[in-house]
């Protein structure tokens, strides 16, 4: 079955140190995004890719950074200088063949930094 | 800017009971709306995604409904499940960058058996 597929479900870091989250998708699509869920809040975007090599910033990318070399995958890497990484992350994918693409959406990693 | 709300924010129901789900929107001039399903500590599934030309949008016992002239659209359930129980969102995409969603806060169902 195709689907979105988000690795690990939970990591704990410490402090300082910089950690990387896995996002592949099998659907064929061509669009990914990265999405922050915290509690009372809607969800926010990091970054999105239209393309292979081609991304850009959402409305939170600020001490996130991401890169987009195959089509398939799609992973964002939390830096030190992400004030308050502790979160829900979400990883989506769309088809992005005109408005009417749905949005589709992996399980999630949680993040905890102490 | 578009802002989407789901009012109440949480919702307790008798197992059995049919019930709607609201979501509204400031701008009516959007293209569709998706509804969401998250359980706990998963990820967002898709249920029903309503094109701005259409009224309703059915799938199984969920029909969805959009007034755009009112900003509104609703998530009715039939006959409601326990296994229904989780949080229902819904999200409109930008009108100028269909890569940008405006999603709401959600509405946490609570179905009791």
């Amino acid at each position: 079955d195709g689907g979105i597929t988000q690795s690990p479900k939970y990591l704990f870091r410490k402090e300082g140190q910089n950690v990387t989250l896995s996002c592949e998708q099998n659907l064929n699509h061509d669009a990914m995004y990265w999405y922050r869920q915290d509690p009372g809040q809607g969800l926010r975007l990091i970054y999105y890719s239209q393309i292979v090599n081609d991304f850009q910033k959402g409305d939170i990318a600020e001490g996130y950074s991401v890169s987009r070399e195959k089509k398939e995958s799609f992973p964002l890497t939390v830096t030190s200088a992400q004030k308050n990484p502790t979160a829900f992350y979400l990883c989506a994918s769309s088809m992005n063949r005109g408005r009417n693409s749905p949005l589709h959406f992996g399980n999630g990693t949680r993040l905890t930094v102490t | 800017k578009q802002e989407v709300t789901q009012i109440p924010a949480a919702l307790s129901v008798p197992e059995g009971e049919n019930l709607v789900l609201n979501c509204s929107f400031t701008d009516s001039a959007i293209y569709n709306l998706q509804w969401f399903r998250q359980d706990p500590g998963k990820g967002l599934t898709s249920l029903l995604l309503i094109q701005s030309s259409q009224r309703e949008q059915t799938s199984g016992r969920l029909n969805a409904s959009l007034d755009k002239s009112s900003g509104r659209s609703t998530l009715y359930i039939a006959a409601s499940q326990p296994g229904d129980s989780a949080t229902y969102l819904c999200a409109v995409p930008d009108l100028y960058n269909f890569n940008k969603f405006y999603f709401g806060s959600g509405t946490k169902l609570n179905v009791k058996p």
